[in-house]
């Protein structure tokens, strides 16, 4: 069974920094891209950010690059995103998404909640 | 930047038909996904490629997609179908990721 844990959420102040880890587990996980998408409370679906399987390909969305970094440890079957200078508007459920074929989000965790307030 | 249009909101009553868009430019040369999200649950894939199903979705869900507009389409709709529906495709000029702005799909 496809599983990913998302971990690392919780309450931190604004210009600080976060990190996030996805354990995942079920299936080959150095033979996927892996993707951050995040819902702010009440709001829709934002994605943030991908990684491709080697980690060779990196992609942010606008709102996030320079401050966000996406990595990933296939050795150890976890995704992370490093958070820095984080503003109230980062405040979301930060979800880690696998990418299947036709580039869909097939297996999704259950989030991991960021708060920024200070 | 490219920007996926959905409705707000689709009321249906139930065994009867709702059909959801999303509007793109070209958005009929993408692959467009839909995804299903009830209340405090992370998003399920309901239509993927336009018009396939996992396995486990019920036939009532189709998609298609011609010109600027696709479309998810749920076949005598219940009560669990209520929730809300995001589109999404990935914009190759831009290697991003694009979400629609979503649809709640209220059961009457």
């Amino acid at each position: 069974e496809v599983q990913l844990v998302e971990s690392g959420g919780g309450l931190v102040k604004p210009g600080g920094s976060l990190r996030l880890s996805c354990a995942a587990s079920g299936f080959t996980f150095s033979g996927y891209s892996i993707n951050w998408v995040r819902q702010a409370p009440g709001k829709g679906l934002e994605w943030v950010s991908s990684i491709s399987s080697t980690g060779t390909y990196i992609y942010y969305a606008d709102s996030v690059k320079g401050r966000f970094t996406i990595s990933r440890d296939n050795a150890k079957n976890s995704l992370y995103l490093q958070m820095n200078s984080l503003r109230a508007e980062d405040t979301a459920v930060y979800y880690c998404a696998r990418e299947g074929r036709q580039l869909v989000l097939d297996y999704w965790g259950q989030g991991t909640l960021v708060t920024v307030s200070s | 930047s490219y920007v996926l249009t959905q409705p707000p909101s689709v009321s249906v009553a139930p065994g009867q038909t709702a059909r959801i868009t999303c509007g793109g430019n070209k958005i009929g040369s993408k692959s467009v996904h839909w995804y299903q999200q009830k209340p405090g649950q992370a998003p399920v894939v309901v239509v993927y490629d336009d018009s396939d199903r996992p396995s486990g979705i019920p036939e009532r869900f189709s998609g298609s997609n011609s010109g600027n507009t696709a479309t998810l389409t749920i076949s005598r709709v219940d009560a669990g179908d209520e929730a809300d529906y995001y589109c999404q495709v990935w914009d190759s000029s831009s290697d991003h990721y694009v979400f629609g702005t979503g649809t709640k799909v209220t059961v009457l």
